[in-house]
């Protein structure tokens, strides 16, 4: 199994609430992904990074931010989390971007009340 | 139109039936990724190809990129193939997910 490792795995907050999602891995890849998972869509990209503080949105960006200051993790961060950032975010991994394969990490469930 | 449709969104079968699942795509891509994800959650890559068929073990992956059209088949079916199977296209630059076809295996 790729090693990725995702922290928090579950995590329930308040409105306005700052949060962080941590993406760990210890493949050495390059690329990294943050997708959210909601019911009636497929995985959507939140955010990508390509190297050490290179990183892109995504196509739901909006309400978040990244940061790579080491290969190993890839922070995502809601700076004031809303009700419709409930989701289950998936980080992943790749050698490069749509032709190369995908690992992904167990998931963060996020309630926010 | 979603540019990844997969057909059917939901699917039940006996054990031991052979199954198959369509994914469809309208854009340009370089490879197409199957992917499981378990009731508990995770997702594990399945096949990642460009052209032709992939097998492993009970499943099959084919593809034809005149048709735009990739179908995953799964022989000998077995409760513990019970899953979400998504179809995910790729270029150079990003992937693009189908919403997933939920299969039931039963016993």
């Amino acid at each position: 199994d790729a090693g990725i490792t995702q922290s928090p795995r579950h995590k329930v907050t308040e409105t306005g609430t700052p949060v962080t999602l941590r993406c760990h891995q210890t493949e050495n890849h390059r690329y990294m992904y943050w997708y959210r998972q909601d019911p009636g869509h497929g995985l959507r990209l939140i955010h990508y990074s390509y190297g050490v503080k290179d990183t892109d949105k995504g196509e739901v960006s909006d309400g978040y931010s990244v940061s790579r200051s080491k290969t190993e993790d890839f922070l995502l961060t809601l700076e004031s989390a809303t009700s419709s950032q409930t989701s289950v975010y998936f980080c992943a991994i790749s050698e490069g971007q749509g032709d190369r394969e995908l690992f992904f990490g167990e998931g963060s469930r996020l309630t926010v009340l | 139109k979603n540019e990844v449709e997969q057909s059917p969104q939901n699917l039940t079968a006996q054990e031991g039936e052979f199954i198959t699942i369509n994914c469809s795509y309208s854009v340009g891509i370089s490879a197409l990724h199957w992917l499981q994800q378990h009731p508990g959650g995770g997702i594990v890559s399945l096949f990642m190809l460009s052209s032709g068929k992939k097998k492993h073990g009970r499943l099959i992956a084919t593809i034809n990129i005149q048709e735009k059209h990739s179908s995953l088949h799964i022989t000998a079916s077995h409760p513990r193939d019970s899953a979400v199977y998504i179809c995910a296209v790729g270029d150079t630059d990003k992937l693009i997910f189908g919403t997933g076809t939920r299969l039931q295996v039963f016993p």
